[in-house]
């Protein structure tokens, strides 16, 4: 079946532009998780999905990015007033967990956002 | 809070040679531990994980590792490369008290790169 896909597979925008990235889990996959991907700082957790549950928003680095999940499908993380230092790979993941394992997390493409 | 740390950043190898990537982890509580591999121009993929039981695993491509908890390391090996092991090599920590959130904690990642 289809993997997780993100779109766009590349950004470039504008200091202080808002942007959206959107993520199309693995269908049927009830957590869906988004990490950044950066020179220097490598991988880091931004946003957690579970159901209806409410969203683990621990990694978001400031109240510019923010992020939805809509019908328990398909995210969208949206970054406002963006700044060069968001300049990263945006990856989204997803994963059907179970109650003693820890399923795999399935990884998008991911989305290159440059910041100019 | 956890941490993962990759000790060696670039690691340089000859096809057939035996390698070893190490990961040492920090950890207040019970962690379970995965690598995860980039291949060039390609996304996140599971290499092999350890959540209990033995503590060496076996996973894709021929990998191994060993979860050596005394050591809180789970370093990655495989007894010989090839070319097609060029790649990026990432450590990984999830905590076992996180009910279904499985939110991953990286290490910066080692990349691996196999020559002739």
């Amino acid at each position: 079946g289809a993997g997780v896909s993100q779109s766009p597979s590349n950004k470039v925008t504008e200091k202080g532009k808002d942007v959206e990235l959107r993520c199309d889990p693995i269908s049927g996959h009830t957590a869906l998780y988004w990490y950044r991907q950066s020179l220097g700082q490598g991988l880091e957790f931004l946003i957690y999905f579970q159901g209806n549950s409410a969203p683990d928003k621990s990694g978001l680095p400031s109240d510019r990015f923010s992020a939805e999940r809509t019908g328990g499908s398909v995210s969208t993380l949206t970054i406002q007033r963006t700044q060069q230092e968001d300049s990263a790979v945006y990856l989204c993941a997803s994963s059907s967990p179970g109650v003693w394992d820890p399923s795999e997390q399935y990884f998008g493409p991911g989305t290159r956002l440059t910041v100019t | 809070a956890q941490s993962v740390t990759q000790l060696d950043s670039q690691v340089p190898v000859f096809e057939e040679a035996p390698v070893e990537l190490r990961c040492n982890y920090s950890s207040s509580v019970s962690v379970y531990l995965f690598w995860y591999v980039q291949y060039p121009n390609q996304g996140l993929q599971l290499l092999l994980k350890y959540l209990s039981g033995s503590t060496l695993v076996k996973g894709i491509n021929g990998f191994e590792a060993e979860f050596n908890k005394s050591q809180t390391s789970f370093h990655l090996r495989k007894p010989s490369v090839h070319i097609s092991d060029t790649a990026e090599y990432f450590c990984a920590v999830s905590r076992t008290n996180a009910g279904n959130n499985r939110k991953l904690i990286w290490g910066l990642g080692t990349s691996l790169a196999v020559n002739p």
